[in-house]
């Protein structure tokens, strides 16, 4: 299972943009990338998910580079209430199950 | 639309007894999930039901902890004999079918003492 490498913490000012960096370098071909994130003390929520073009909803925007080796989720306005854990996630083939397997998250704080 | 339910929301109990959380799945969901989430850590998969069937228990701990997801809708996680270090927070989430976005309930913080 490709594993990812995020940051544990990260600080944004608000109103700013955050962007936060994923390490994939494992990823296969077929493989999504996906993020979530947890604020304290509620379930994870999906933000974004991507294969190989950029991607973006009204969350969030979700980078992808041409080797797919690393990926940068946007916030392009941070509010206090994005201050959560930010899970980057490769998700296991469809054909495998499909899992998500989570790793420890970027804690990210919006500060005023 | 309601979300994933989970109930109780806290839960504490003595070392040794037995314990059960419950989760309502959002409707239509057929993929259902319960993960186990430790302090300071990611979830991590306990099992996965496609409708009633167990199709991935690999991580679930099958001397003390039993699942069960009987008519493909609602699903009770039991833990018996409970110990120490079973305390966590207890998460379960739902999908439409493996592999689409997951959607996770609040989750069971659990408190062995």
């Amino acid at each position: 299972d490709a594993k990812t490498t995020q940051p544990p913490s990260m600080d944004c000012a608000e109103g700013r943009a955050a962007n936060l960096p994923c390490n994939h370098s494992t990823i296969s071909g077929n493989e999504y990338v996906y993020w979530y994130r947890q604020i304290h003390s509620q379930g994870p929520q999906y933000i974004i998910h991507g294969l190989k073009n950029n991607e973006t909803n009204e969350m969030a925007s979700l980078i992808i580079t041409e080797d797919r080796k690393s990926s940068t989720l946007i916030l392009p306005h941070a509010t206090l209430r994005d201050t959560a854990v930010y899970y980057c996630i490769v998700r296991v083939r469809l054909d495998q199950g499909g899992k998500l397997i989570f790793g420890q998250g970027t804690e990210l704080s919006v500060k005023p | 639309e309601a979300g994933v339910v989970q109930s109780p929301r806290y839960k504490i109990i003595e070392k040794k007894q037995p314990v059960a959380f419950w989760c309502n799945p959002i409707s239509g969901h057929n993929t259902l999930y319960w993960y186990l989430q430790n302090l300071g850590q990611g979830p991590e998969l306990l099992i996965r039901y496609e409708n009633e069937e167990a199709v991935d228990d690999s991580q679930l701990p099958k001397d003390r902890f039993s699942a069960e997801r009987l008519k493909g809708v609602d699903s009770t996680l039991k833990i018996q004999p409970a110990e120490l270090g079973d305390s966590a927070v207890y998460l379960c989430a739902s999908s439409l079918a493996s592999g689409y976005e997951q959607y996770f309930g609040p989750g069971t913080r659990l408190t062995v003492t």
